[in-house]
């Protein structure tokens, strides 16, 4: 079973910022939480990842918890083509990854 | 490099048939996955290798699935005696862990999946 727990689906307008929250309460000292997105018909895209400090990409941020028991991926300014399932995944040792069902989310005109 | 490949993107077959696909991994990455996807569904892990050998198998990897990577190159995943169940869209990603400070790390890339249709 997915260790994380996401909403199903959110909804933000274009060019505003999106907060994707990710429940992980178990989580254990040695998992890295990881965010990936999947667009329609496509394989799950890598969008970042962190362990404990904040974390900053060209695509997005991570804030997590100070006890690590949540995360949220920052999308600064959401665009048509940011319209996608979002998965936040714990992986461990780099043992395969179990996905939940994921958050989808939809960019408004 | 152009990143994970996959082969073929679609695949229609009858029921009882053989199929077989195909996935070329980035040419560094040691760690090859295989994840199936239902519709709706977040991919279901399937199978693992480091290198050549097959290190982890789901118990959704029933007995008519194989998967080989031969010299620990490209892997084949092949499905016998296909079943209306079996329709789903078959991902493969690839990764190389590496050891940070904080523990071992894994990011796995992901090809464009092979979609099957079992009439």
């Amino acid at each position: 079973d997915a260790k994380t727990t996401q909403p199903n689906s959110m909804e933000s307008n274009e060019e505003e910022p999106v907060h994707l929250p990710c429940n992980h309460s178990t989580i254990s000292g040695t998992d890295y939480i990881h965010w990936y997105r999947q667009l329609p018909s496509q394989g799950p895209e890598y969008v970042i990842h962190g362990l404990t400090s904040n974390v900053n990409n060209r695509m997005a941020s991570l804030a997590i918890a100070e006890d690590r028991k949540s995360s949220t991926l920052i999308l600064h300014r959401a665009t048509l083509r940011d319209a996608a399932v979002y998965y936040c995944i714990l992986n461990w040792a780099g043992q395969n990854f179990v996905f939940g069902p994921g958050t989808r989310l939809s960019v408004l005109p | 490099d152009t990143g994970v490949s996959q082969d073929p993107r679609h695949k229609i077959t009858k029921r009882g048939q053989n199929v077989t696909f195909r996935c070329d991994p980035i040419s560094e990455h040691n760690r090859l996955y295989w994840y199936r996807q239902t519709l709706g569904q977040g991919p279901e892990f399937l199978t693992y290798f480091q290198n050549e050998a097959q290190l982890e198998k789901s118990r959704l990897l029933s007995d008519r699935f194989s998967a080989e990577r031969p010299k620990g190159s490209f892997s084949t995943l092949e499905i016998q005696r296909t079943e209306q169940g079996d329709s789903a869209m078959y991902l493969c990603a690839s990764s190389s862990p590496r050891r940070t400070s904080g523990g071992i790390t894994d990011t796995q890339y992901f090809g464009p999946g092979t979609r099957l249709t079992v009439l």
